[in-house]
């Protein structure tokens, strides 16, 4: 819907699991985010890229690696997560830079990550 | 520091209402102010942005907004509204000098539309 999408769709894992979560943007953006979203929480920033190189660590755990090859893919690379790591996390885009007019940030449909 | 405030964790209006979404900000400079809204099991869906001019954005789906700079506000109206509208809905504010991207986002309000 929005060219920007989000694999899998849902995710369950235990503790011990190594699992990637995988982005893909189709609008030809310069930058990407990772977002958490919990219950009854803000979405909470957890990392920016902006020509592939990450602008922004919002003082994300160490379980969470982020991977940004190109700046059409970014993965989210876990490891020894915890429960309360369960959420949906969203990726987005935008095209950033210079002294253009901002633009907008488009969201990808999430990944459900169930914790066990 | 910036950040946004929705004081309704939840607005219930009758199908064919007008109905307000409100919103509150605080950024040093000039703000950039955005609306999303996410249906259930979705992503966020981009409605509407104010950067500057007119203090009247409309957007998607009939939806609007005003930029009040003065009560530091950007509430989002519809003057009628359906239920197919009942949602999550996500103000959110960037500080326009930056140019990191980083949007700081509200902790949302349901919208419920009753037939």
């Amino acid at each position: 819907e929005t060219g920007v999408t989000q694999t899998p769709r849902h995710l369950v894992m235990g503790m011990t699991n190594k699992k990637s979560l995988k982005c893909e943007q189709h609008l030809g953006h310069n930058a990407m985010y990772w977002y958490k979203q919990s219950a009854k929480k803000p979405l909470e920033l957890m990392f920016v890229y902006n020509f592939k190189e990450q602008t922004e660590n919002n003082s994300v755990p160490s379980r969470f690696s982020p991977e940004c090859p190109n700046s059409s893919h970014l993965f989210l690379h876990l490891h020894t997560l915890q429960p309360e790591d369960s959420a949906l996390y969203l990726c987005a885009s935008s095209q950033e830079g210079g002294d253009r007019v901002m633009d907008t940030q488009y969201f990808g449909p999430g990944t459900r990550l169930t914790v066990l | 520091a910036q950040s946004v405030a929705q004081p309704e964790d939840q607005v219930n209006v009758a199908e064919g209402n007008p109905l307000t979404v409100k919103c509150t900000y605080s950024v040093s400079g000039n703000p950039y102010l955005f609306w999303y809204v996410q249906y259930p099991n979705r992503g966020l869906q981009f409605l509407l942005k104010y950067i500057t001019g007119d203090n009247l954005v409309k957007g998607s789906y009939g939806f609007e907004a005003e930029f009040n700079k003065s009560q530091t506000s950007f509430h989002l109206k519809k003057p009628s509204a359906l239920v197919s509208d009942s949602a999550l809905y996500f103000c959110a504010v960037r500080r326009g000098s930056s140019n990191t991207g980083k949007l700081i986002f509200g902790q949302g309000t349901t919208l419920q539309v009753k037939p």
